[in-house]
């Protein structure tokens, strides 16, 4: 059964330092997540792709975070610089659907930050 | 703005017990659709049972069911039969249609005894 790859599972990263997430998300999804999920809470949308457009990135800090999906297929999520607050779960999730909302959308395993 | 509201942290229930987990969403819009996705520990979540605001039946899979009161606003997943694998997080979801947005509730853990 096909699913979303992420990676890395685990990470922990130093204030101030950059850090990397990948994403890969079901092949033929043309549309992709980024979710953060802080401890204790349901996961915050960060960014939305449809192929490699960003439609949604209203909850994105820009000051340090950038995302992209140059051909359209997989993803990375980057911070820059680090922040003790960004310490939390980063969930990748892609859906066949192109933002009616209406398909299921389909989760990675997650990466976990911790920042130090 | 939407929100999704879950005001069960915690819950437990034994094992072939029925148990049923609580959410509330505020919202003016008519339509939109409505999610119980399942995070199992150390693994990834997982759509559990969708439900179409327009649609006045309430969903079923299998074990799983919902109570969908669209004027009330509350969207209840009810479990029959639990299993020990039927222990997760529960996060209740909400999308309004032609939107990008999902938001999701806090979250009940759910553990099944035996």
């Amino acid at each position: 059964e096909a699913e979303v790859a992420q990676s890395p599972r685990y990470k922990i990263t130093e204030k101030s330092q950059a850090v990397a997430f990948w994403c890969d998300p079901i092949s033929g999804h043309a549309t992709l997540y980024w979710y953060r999920q802080i401890l204790g809470q349901g996961p915050e949308l960060l960014v939305q792709f449809q192929d490699e457009s960003v439609v949604d990135d209203s909850q994105l800090p820009k000051d340090r975070f950038s995302a992209e999906r140059l051909k359209g297929v997989d993803s990375t999520l980057k911070i820059q610089p680090a922040e003790l607050g960004d310490s939390a779960m980063y969930l990748c999730a892609s859906s066949s659907d192109r933002g009616l909302g209406s398909y299921e959308q389909y989760f990675g395993p997650g990466t976990r930050l911790t920042v130090t | 703005a939407q929100t999704v509201t879950q005001s069960q942290p915690e819950m437990s229930v034994q094992e072939a017990e029925t148990v049923t987990l609580s959410c509330t969403y505020d919202t003016s819009e008519s339509n939109y659709y409505l999610f119980w996705y399942k995070q199992p520990p150390s693994r990834q979540m997982i759509l559990v049972i969708r439900q179409e605001a327009y649609k006045q039946q309430n969903a079923t899979e299998n074990r799983f069911s919902v109570n969908f009161q669209k004027a009330a606003k509350s969207f209840s997943l009810k479990i029959s039969d639990s299993q020990l694998g039927d222990t997760a997080m529960y996060f209740c979801a909400f999308i309004l249609y032609n939107n990008n947005d999902m938001r999701f509730g806090a979250g009940t853990r759910l553990t099944v005894k035996p």
